[in-house]
């Protein structure tokens, strides 16, 4: 079956240094692949997302690249903020319109 | 534009107790999903709606679960009689055209059975 695994967590860094988070999946076919994160009190949201091989999604600083070689999709931020402090969900789809599968999600807090 | 509206947002119970959760998606999304979070965990399609009509509930325990979208807009979510093993963030979402994938989160329910 379709699976996502995320790195243990949680992870806690200082203001402006640079965040990685794991993400590897199992899935028959070429699945899709996303980032989500859940700010506290708030509901899920898309945050970034890849179609195909080596396909790089990105958006508010954050960066996945889709490598079919490792089936990996690792979430990354050069400069991490206060405001990044979140729970991050990794997750695929086999197909557009077939439910998602989701990681465990790591919980990232940033000091100051 | 309002967002998924879930309520309540939190309900203790105990086990072998009913409780029903209620859904309001975003105006015009035909798509409503159902997730189950359970705590270290990521969330779990319970159960796709299609306008009033079920797509996907093959992950529903139907011995216990039951959902309803009856007029094709509010949804509501039962569980009767509630386990501890229940206990979890009850999600609801909607798309505009069943993908799961742009669908908008609620904040959710969180459901605690003792």
């Amino acid at each position: 079956g379709n699976s996502v695994t995320q790195m243990e967590g949680p992870v806690t860094l200082s203001e402006e240094a640079f965040l990685t988070i794991n993400c590897t999946y199992t899935a028959t076919g070429y699945p899709s692949l996303f980032w989500y994160v859940q700010y506290p009190g708030e509901g899920l949201q898309l945050l970034l997302k890849a179609t195909k091989a080596d396909d790089k999604g990105s958006n508010k600083g954050f960066e996945a690249t889709y490598r079919k070689e490792t089936t990996s999709f690792h979430l990354e931020k050069g400069s991490v903020q206060v405001s990044d402090s979140a729970v991050y969900f990794c997750a695929l789809s086999v197909t557009s319109g077939s439910r998602l599968t989701f990681g465990e999600g790591t919980q990232l807090t940033v000091n100051p | 534009e309002a967002g998924v509206a879930q309520s309540p947002r939190y309900k203790i119970i105990e086990k072998r107790q009913s409780v029903a959760f209620w859904c309001n998606p975003i105006s015009g999304h035909a798509t409503l999903y159902w997730y189950q979070q359970i705590l270290g965990q990521g969330p779990k399609l319970l159960i796709q709606f299609q306008n009033n009509g079920v797509v996907d509930d093959s992950q529903l325990p139907k011995d216990r679960f039951s959902a309803e979208r009856l007029k094709g807009v509010d949804s509501t979510l039962k569980i009767q009689p509630a386990k501890l093993e229940d206990s979890a963030v009850y999600l609801c979402a909607s798309s505009y055209r069943g993908r799961p994938q742009v669908a908008f989160f609620g904040q959710g329910t969180r459901l605690t059975v003792v």
